[in-house]
C-alpha cells in the first residue's frame, strides 16, 4: 500500500447509527487532516493532527469524533448525524503542519446520512 | 464576501485549446498559492506550487500570481481531455503552514 487510504471508500447511515472511518498513510508524515467536501462548497478543514496531537479543531459538531492513536493512522468515528452532513470526507497527510509543503490526500469517504 | 472566489463552471473546452482558470480573494496576507486537481472520485493531488507574485511553468501548466490584483490564474497549453477533472485553488499565508483556504473549485472538461 502507499500514499493515503480511506476505508470505507461508501458509507450509508441512519441518524442514529455510529460508524467509523478510517486513514492510514503509508508516507512517513507527521502531520495528518480531515476534510468535508460538499458540493459546490470550498473544501473544509474539520481537524488536524501533529504528531498525534489535535492541533485544529474548526468548531465542527461533536457529532464528530477524531482520533489518531499513531502518525500513520487517523479516524473519524461518526454518531448521531444529521442528514446535511451527507459529503464526501477526505483524509490528507503532509511532512509537517507548521511548514507549508504538499497536502496528500486520499480517495475519500463518500458518507450517506439518511 | 468569500476569502477566495473560483467560478465552479462547468467549462468545457476542444481539444488543444488553451485554458485559463482563476481564482480571487480578499486576503492581502496570502503569500503560498497552489493548484490541486482532482479527478472524478479521487482525492485532490498537487499540481502548482508558488509563492508570492510571479509565474512559475512546468511542461503545459502554466501558474500566475498577480498580488496587486488579488488574482491568480493556471493556464493549460493544449488541453487534453485527460486534463478533464476539478481544479482547486489553495492559499495560505506565511506562518499559515497547512491550513489552506480553498476555493470551491472550478469543473473542466476538455472534449475530443
Amino acid at each position: 500500500e502507499t500514499g493515503v487510504t480511506q476505508t470505507p471508500r461508501h458509507l450509508v447511515m441512519g441518524m442514529t447509527n455510529k460508524k467509523s472511518l478510517k486513514c492510514e498513510q503509508h508516507l512517513g508524515h507527521n502531520a495528518m487532516y480531515w476534510y468535508k467536501q460538499s458540493a459546490k462548497k470550498p473544501l473544509e478543514l474539520m481537524f488536524v493532527y501533529s504528531l498525534e496531537e489535535r492541533v485544529e479543531n474548526n468548531s465542527v459538531p461533536s457529532r464528530f469524533s477524531p482520533e489518531c492513536p499513531n502518525s500513520s493512522h487517523l479516524f473519524l468515528h461518526l454518531h448521531t448525524l444529521q442528514p446535511e452532513d451527507s459529503a464526501l470526507y477526505l483524509c490528507a497527510s503532509s511532512q509537517e503542519f507548521l511548514n507549508t509543503g504538499e497536502l496528500f490526500f486520499g480517495e475519500g469517504s463518500r458518507l450517506t446520512v439518511l | 464576501q468569500k476569502e477566495v472566489e473560483q467560478d465552479p463552471g462547468p467549462l468545457s473546452v476542444p481539444e488543444g485549446a488553451i485554458v485559463s482558470l482563476n481564482c480571487t480573494y480578499s486576503n492581502s496576507a496570502f503569500q503560498y498559492f497552489m493548484w490541486y486537481r482532482q479527478y472524478s472520485r479521487k482525492g485532490p493531488e498537487l499540481l502548482m506550487y508558488t509563492y508570492s507574485s510571479g509565474n512559475k511553468e512546468d511542461g503545459r501548466f502554466t501558474a500566475q500570481v498577480d498580488k496587486s490584483s488579488k488574482y491568480i490564474s493556471l493556464f493549460i497549453r493544449d488541453s487534453q481531455p485527460s486534463d478533464s477533472a476539478t481544479y482547486l485553488c489553495a492559499m495560505t499565508f506565511t506562518g499559515g503552514g497547512n491550513k489552506l483556504t480553498f476555493g470551491t473549485g472550478t469543473q473542466l472538461k476538455v472534449e475530443l
